[in-house]
């Protein structure tokens, strides 16, 4: 089963607009990632963000976190051409194993950005 | 350094056959994950181990699926009497401890066809 729901599902803008994506979430969660996808394969890390932040920043990437209404944004600035791509947002799932840790990701089913140069 | 690399990068087969994919981690790394995507869809937990041991199969589909980590380095899922639904691109990632704060690394991924 997927948590998160990601929103809008395919989004389309003009290179050096700004691209704004919202992840919804079910359950209580330690901390929310970010991640990337390029032509269906493999997912690129790009930002992590606990559950007691509420922004956080990477390079032209901004991340907001609000646990009240467990939702999450992601915002990249200036688009160019090469951020085209599929963007997902990962929780940590319900772990029973506390003591292990192990952070078990559920995804949601990611929107797809298209910046047309 | 090298990344989590996954053989073959496709793989296409009848129903009814075996097959195994390989993941090879992060060099170090005592997590590792295997994930399923379906097209249109985003990825969803298979298991989990830690070091040799799954510490986590409860993704596992039903018992046609097994993946082994022997000396807890590279690992191998293995999909028995496959079925056209078994359709996806296997992803594996890594990460350093399994900590919740862990990046994962993930792979290329392995499409499979199921015909």
């Amino acid at each position: 089963s997927q948590q998160g729901e990601e929103d809008p599902q395919a989004l389309s803008i003009q290179e050096g607009e700004n691209a704004t994506m919202n992840c919804s979430y079910k359950t209580s969660i330690n901390n929310l990632q970010w991640y990337r996808q390029n032509s269906g394969r493999g997912l690129v890390h790009l930002i992590l963000i606990r559950s007691n932040e509420r922004e956080k920043h990477s390079g032209r990437l901004r991340v907001t976190l609000d646990t009240s209404k467990k939702s999450s944004s992601l915002l990249i600035t200036a688009s160019r051409a090469a951020d085209t791509a599929s963007y997902f947002c990962a929780t940590d799932a319900d772990r029973p194993w506390i003591i292990q840790g192990a952070q078990k990701l559920v995804f949601g089913q990611g929107t797809r950005l298209t910046i047309n140069p | 350094g090298a990344g989590v690399s996954q053989t073959p990068s496709n793989k296409v087969t009848e129903k009814g056959k075996y097959v195994e994919l390989r993941c090879d981690p992060i060099s170090g790394h005592t997590a590792l994950y295997w994930y399923r995507q379906s097209l249109g869809q985003g990825p969803e937990f298979l298991i989990y181990f830690q070091g040799t041991g799954a510490a986590d199969d409860s993704g596992l589909p039903n018992d046609r699926f097994f993946a082994v980590r022997p000396e807890g380095s590279v690992s191998t899922l293995k999909i028995q009497r496959t079925e056209r639904g078994d359709s996806a691109v296997y992803l594996c990632a890594s990460s350093p401890t399994g900590a919740d704060t862990d990046t994962q690394y993930f792979g290329p991924g392995t499409r499979l066809t199921v015909l």
